[in-house]
């Protein structure tokens, strides 16, 4: 039940194309859903945030789709950039109990120019 | 205003040695999170603590391994008698509370081990 489902797990994307990551969650009690991007041999690097409350959440090209009755959220990438190739981690947790993140397994994303 | 800080950044380790990691959180945080990355896979969770309290050590294994986050100084993930499944990257993460919108996570670079 603390498991979050990640795909594809990896994606290659045109430049200035659209890039969509999934996720989907089983505990209900996740109620805070933040996705991270990751450059290799970095640390992750905090990129966008939603709370259940919402169903999307907007920050430039990025934008997170959040559905709660099919326990899923989505990151979508506008206008692909090269600088946008890393690996994205979905992830979850009881932030009111200040539980730790569980993350999802990761996508690697490669955007071609 | 910097940010977590983790060090050594690379530690290279035999087989029965004992890995000492350091975290120094950002300025004004409390709350220290310790997370294992192994190569292709997702970060998993070990172990949260606060100043000089341990608040969940569920994510860590039972042997060998421990955690401290002291009143002062940095908080240390210790693994004792390494072995070579230990090799990987350990990230540390620190938030101002637990709870509420200023929960948010921001994570170190990371200390890569190599346990040979």
């Amino acid at each position: 039940q603390q498991q979050v489902k990640q795909s594809p797990q990896s994606l290659i994307v045109q430049k200035g194309g659209i890039s969509i990551i999934n996720c989907a969650y089983e505990n209900t009690a996740f109620d805070y859903f933040p996705w991270y991007q990751q450059f290799p041999g970095k640390g992750p690097a905090l990129l966008i945030a939603i709370r259940p409350d919402v169903s999307e959440k907007k920050e430039g090209r990025f934008t997170i789709s959040f559905n709660k009755s099919a326990k899923q959220f989505s990151l979508h990438i506008m206008d692909s950039q090269p600088g946008d190739s890393a690996t994205y981690f979905c992830a979850a947790s009881i932030a009111q109990a200040g539980t730790a993140l569980i993350f999802g397994k990761g996508t690697t994303l490669s955007v071609s120019s | 205003n910097a940010g977590v800080m983790q060090n050594p950044r690379h530690l290279v380790r035999r087989r029965g040695q004992e890995a000492r990691l350091r975290c120094s959180p950002m300025k004004g945080h409390s709350h220290v999170y310790w997370y294992r990355q192994l190569p292709e896979e997702g970060l998993k969770f070990m172990v949260y603590l606060q100043k000089e309290n341990i608040i969940d050590e569920s994510g860590m294994p039972k042997e060998r391994f421990s955690a401290e986050f002291p009143k002062e100084g940095p908080s240390i993930l210790r693994i004792q008698q390494v072995v070579r499944g230990d090799s990987a990257a350990y990230f540390c993460a620190s938030s101002p509370r637990a709870g509420g919108p200023e929960e948010t996570q921001y994570f170190g670079p990371g200390t890569r081990l190599l346990v040979l």
